[in-house]
């Protein structure tokens, strides 16, 4: 398809960890990203992946690639009240630099 | 480094009114885009520019332009504003050194408009 999907939301506990999941569209964009978006602020890069990783760690935040089905996750371990925003993730294509977004998924934490 | 800044922060407006928005990018950062986000549409690119040239353009109506100064600061105009203008508009930057390289865009905090 022409656009990268995301679920609008995702409610878990607090504690638990929560899956963003994503699916782009094209399989040659090189770089994938996540970013974070609080209430009334701008855009937060969280991190990003090169498309030849299948995955990728960083304390609480694990990122993993299919780049067979065009499926990337994001994982947030122990999940905390503070993590509560809306999650973008983006693609790069190379062909004009230009990333393509998600609708943004809004991550919900229940006490 | 000082990171992207975005004026004015808010901004209200009548509707048939022009408006314009500023963005400073990051220092060394070359590329500029503008994203327009609203509850409804979520976030829309409306054009990037990169050293004083338009690269890519999203599917807005012209009386959104834009441009981009030789230090790179860039401004976005809206022209004859109407009240699904009503958004927060967003400015990221990037060093955009080329293909092959991650490119990642820095986002400012946005301007909140607000049409009447």
């Amino acid at each position: 398809g022409e656009d990268v999907e995301q679920s609008l939301f995702l409610s878990v506990r607090e504690g638990d960890s929560s899956v963003i999941n994503c699916t782009y569209t094209d399989s040659s964009s090189t770089y994938l990203y996540w970013y974070k978006q609080e209430p009334g602020a701008g855009l937060q890069l969280l991190t990003y992946i090169f498309s030849n990783m299948d995955m990728k760690q960083d304390q609480r935040l694990t990122v993993l690639l299919n780049k067979k089905d065009k499926h990337l996750s994001l994982r947030i371990a122990d999940t905390q009240t503070g993590d509560s925003a809306i999650y973008f993730c983006a693609e790069r294509r190379d062909s004009n630099y230009q990333l393509i977004w998600g609708a943004g998924t809004k991550l919900i934490i229940k006490p | 480094k000082a990171g992207v800044t975005q004026t004015p922060r808010y901004l209200i407006k009548t509707r048939g009114q022009q408006v314009t928005l500023s963005c400073s990018p990051i220092s060394g950062h070359r590329s500029v885009s503008w994203y327009q986000q609203t509850p409804g549409q979520g976030l829309q690119f409306l054009f990037e520019y990169f050293s004083e040239t338009q690269r890519n353009k999203g599917n807005f109506p012209g009386r959104f332009s834009g441009r981009q100064f030789s230090n790179s600061r860039s401004e976005m105009n809206v022209s004859t504003l109407e009240l699904g203008d009503s958004a927060l508009y967003l400015c990221a930057s990037s060093y955009s050194p080329g293909t092959g390289t991650t490119d990642t865009q820095y986002f400012g905090p946005g301007t909140r408009l607000t049409v009447l």
